[in-house]
């Protein structure tokens, strides 16, 4: 398996501009996460699925942003209107059985948002 | 609420010795807890997971100990290598919520 593929990696836009990130997890694997890092606030969880289903979006910071599962294989990270203070490193995760296994990570999308 | 500190953000280490990194956390009860390792441009790589009702766990040059009185996790690497250089990361997983520290810049010195 080639692991948790993100896309795209760089990503710049324009403050107010819609952006949305992408995320292949592991084949088989029914958890998934989007994480958020920043310098000042580490990685932080923003919403995971189980079994494509929502569970916990509590991390999510404000209604511009949305995430969405639509099957197994495939999901997205919305932010519209996107503004400078979303610029961060987004994460996506996947795993076997939720916080209790290892999480594999994908390679990350750095957005800027300017 | 809840807060994670790992001990210094960046430490400096000789080849060949032992790097101790440290997790305190407060007002959490985890069950489990883990370290990654995080190279820059990548994401984290898991490492190691112990749970509250474990002590200790090694593998290979690794060693984590986890005291949940203390509130306290022990990260070592035994026989520090430059490869070894890198961010580490620990991650407290309870009921329904994982959270992460902000990480310890290893620096390993040939």
């Amino acid at each position: 398996d080639a692991g948790v593929i993100q896309s795209p990696r760089h990503e710049v836009t324009e403050m107010g501009q819609e952006v949305t990130l992408r995320c292949k997890p592991i084949s088989g694997h029914d958890y998934l996460f989007w994480y958020r890092q920043t310098m000042m606030r580490g990685l932080e969880l923003l919403i995971y699925f189980n079994n494509n289903v929502p569970i916990d979006d509590s991390g999510m910071p404000e209604d511009r942003f949305s995430a969405k599962m639509p099957n197994a294989s495939f999901s997205t990270l919305k932010i519209q209107p996107s503004e400078p203070r979303d610029s961060a490193v987004y994460f996506c995760a996947s795993s076997t059985e939720g916080y209790y296994t290892e999480a594999f990570f994908g390679q990350g999308t750095r957005l800027t948002v300017v | 609420s809840q807060k994670i500190e790992q001990n210094s953000e960046a430490l400096n280490i000789q080849e060949g010795k032992t790097a101790t990194l440290t997790c305190n956390y407060t007002n959490y009860s985890p069950a489990y807890l883990q370290w990654y390792r995080q190279d820059p441009g990548r994401g984290p790589v898991f490492l190691l997971l112990i749970r509250e009702n474990e002590k200790e766990k090694r593998k290979e040059r690794l060693k984590v100990t986890f005291d949940t009185t203390l509130k306290q996790s022990l990260f070592h690497i035994t026989a520090s290598q430059p490869a070894d250089s890198a961010t580490y990361l620990c991650a407290l997983a309870g009921y329904q919520k994982v959270t992460f520290g902000t990480g310890t810049k290893l620096q390993v010195i040939p």
